[in-house]
C-alpha cells in the first residue's frame, strides 16, 4: 500500500519555464513533508520541506505547496535550469511514527536548454 | 569530507554469499537508517536505529540484518544474497532535534550499488 505516490515517472521542461512536480499521500497523520533531489551516482539531498501547519514554503527558486484537504503537495521550480535535471523524491513523516520517512517513487525531471 | 560515507560503493556477489555494507557518519547524529532503491519503487526502509541500543525493522527487513557498532557506524548484512536483492542501497542519518522549525531531516550517503548474480 503506497502511502506516498508520485504518479509521473518523468517530466520534461524547457529551460526558463516552470517545473511542477506532484505528490499525493493517503495517511492523514503525516505532519511533515520533504522533497529530495538525486543526481546519478549520488545520494538524495534535502531540498525543501513543509510542516502540515503551513500551506506554502519558499526557498529561492523552489516553492512547495501543501493542500491538506486534497492530501496533495507540489514542488514548483521557477525558472527551471538544466542543472535541475535530476530525480525528485517526495517524502512524508508522522511524529507518532518516530519521524520515519515514507518516500514516493520519484519523478525524473529533465530541463532542456 | 563527506558527512555520511558508505563502503563499498559497488559490489558484485553471487547467490548465497554473505556480504556486509558499511556506513559511517561524522554528523554526530543518533539516528541511522538503511534504505534500498529500486526502479519505480522509490526508497524503502530496511532497518533503522535511534541509538546504539535500539534496532528496529523497517518495511522490508526480510533477508537483511544490521549491527550498530557505535553511534557513528551502522552496517547492513545480507546473510545469503539472492538476485532480487540487487539494488541501490543508501544509509542515512538524522537528528531528532528540530532545526529551524523544519522538523527532522535525513542526510544520505552516496549509496552502494549491489549486483547479486
Amino acid at each position: 500500500d503506497q502511502q506516498v505516490k508520485q504518479n509521473s515517472p518523468s517530466l520534461s521542461v524547457q529551460e526558463g519555464r516552470i517545473s511542477i512536480l506532484n505528490c499525493d499521500y493517503t495517511n492523514s497523520m503525516f505532519d511533515y513533508f520533504l522533497w529530495y533531489k538525486k543526481y546519478p551516482a549520488e545520494g538524495p539531498t534535502f531540498l525543501i520541506s513543509i510542516s502540515s501547519i503551513k500551506d506554502k514554503n519558499e526557498d529561492g527558486r523552489f516553492t512547495v505547496f501543501l493542500n491538506k484537504s486534497a492530501k496533495h503537495l507540489s514542488l514548483h521550480i521557477v525558472p527551471s535550469q538544466p542543472g535541475d535535471s535530476a530525480v525528485y523524491f517526495c517524502a512524508a513523516s508522522a511524529n507518532n511514527q518516530g519521524g520515519k520517512l515514507i518516500f514516493g517513487q520519484g519523478t525524473e525531471l529533465s530541463v532542456k536548454p | 569530507d563527506a558527512d555520511v560515507t558508505q563502503t563499498p560503493r559497488n559490489r558484485i556477489t553471487k547467490t548465497g554469499k554473505r556480504i556486509m555494507l558499511e556506513c559511517s557518519q561524522t554528523k554526530g547524529h543518533d539516528r541511522m537508517y538503511w534504505y534500498r532503491q529500486d526502479p519505480g519503487l522509490g526508497l524503502r526502509l530496511i532497518y533503522y536505529s535511534f541509538d546504539v541500543k535500539d534496532i528496529n525493522k523497517g518495511e522490508i527487513s526480510d533477508g537483511y540484518s544490521v549491527s550498530r557498532q557505535a553511534q557513528a557506524k551502522f552496517s547492513l548484512s545480507l546473510e545469503s544474497a539472492i538476485p532480487n536483492q540487487t539494488a541501490l542501497y543508501f544509509c542515512a542519518t538524522s537528528d531528532p532535534l528540530p532545526s529551524s522549525g523544519r522538523g527532522e531531516t535525513q542526510y544520505f550517503g552516496p549509496g552502494t550499488r549491489l549486483l547479486v548474480l
